[in-house]
């Protein structure tokens, strides 16, 4: 069965700095990797996508997340995080076969200070 | 345009009591989805809806039940409402099977308390 990991509960990092949020994913084929931010009392929308092609995806926002199958990771990254970053972030993971349905990480919270 | 509008924001329930959670999607998507968003264990997924007429269950349906009204529309049901329910439930909707061409679409959540 298909699973998410992020290992971070909470990541503070200060504005201006870049971040990295980890991902590892468990899943028997290839996957369909995601990243969603909720802000708060909101929903989640969708940030990037990655099924196959270029490792190195961009998505909305300035983000980006870079695909290492040896690693089985889907880590998000940004160069420069703004205040208006502060959310919840999360992995998921998909299967290409079928009607298939995302399983979620846990989700980080990511603070930004002053 | 509204995209997934969920009703109610806000719900207390006592335990026992019975509640039906709607959603409304109107961006013509086959495909609806019920989660339940709990601290630490992030969404996991109630029902599902891949089509209009069909529903299945998802990781966590113990104590709900879905309906898919018609294309728009999927409500989810609490019979007899347990304090373990207590959640923030996400309605979603996609354009059809698989899910990289179809990202989902949320809405803003029903957060239910059951005391």
């Amino acid at each position: 069965a298909q699973s998410v990991t992020q290992p971070d509960i909470h990541i503070t990092v200060s504005e201006g700095a870049s971040l990295e949020l980890r991902c590892n994913y468990s899943y028997g084929a290839t996957p369909y990797l995601f990243w969603y931010v909720q802000s708060p009392g909101q929903g989640l929308q969708l940030l990037l996508k990655y099924f196959s092609g270029d490792t190195l995806v961009q998505g909305i926002k300035g983000f980006e997340a870079e695909f290492k199958r040896s690693q089985s990771s889907f880590n998000l990254r940004k160069p420069s995080v703004h205040w208006s970053d502060a959310a919840e972030y999360f992995c998921a993971v998909g299967g290409n076969t079928g009607f298939q349905k995302l399983v979620f990480g846990t989700g980080t919270r990511l603070l930004v200070s002053p | 345009n509204a995209g997934v509008t969920q009703t109610p924001k806000f719900q207390v329930l006592k335990t026992g009591q019975s509640m039906t959670l709607q959603c409304a999607q109107d961006m013509n998507h086959n495909s609806m989805y019920w989660y339940r968003q709990d601290p630490g264990m992030g969404l996991r997924l109630i029902y599902y809806s891949a089509s209009e007429g069909t529903t299945d269950k998802g990781e966590v349906p113990n104590g709900y039940n879905v309906s898919r009204l018609n294309k728009r529309e999927f409500s989810l049901r609490l019979e007899s409402a347990a304090p373990s329910q207590t959640s923030v439930y996400f309605c979603a909707s996609s354009t059809g099977s698989g899910t990289y061409n179809s990202p989902l679409h949320f809405g803003n959540g029903t957060r239910l308390t059951v005391t």
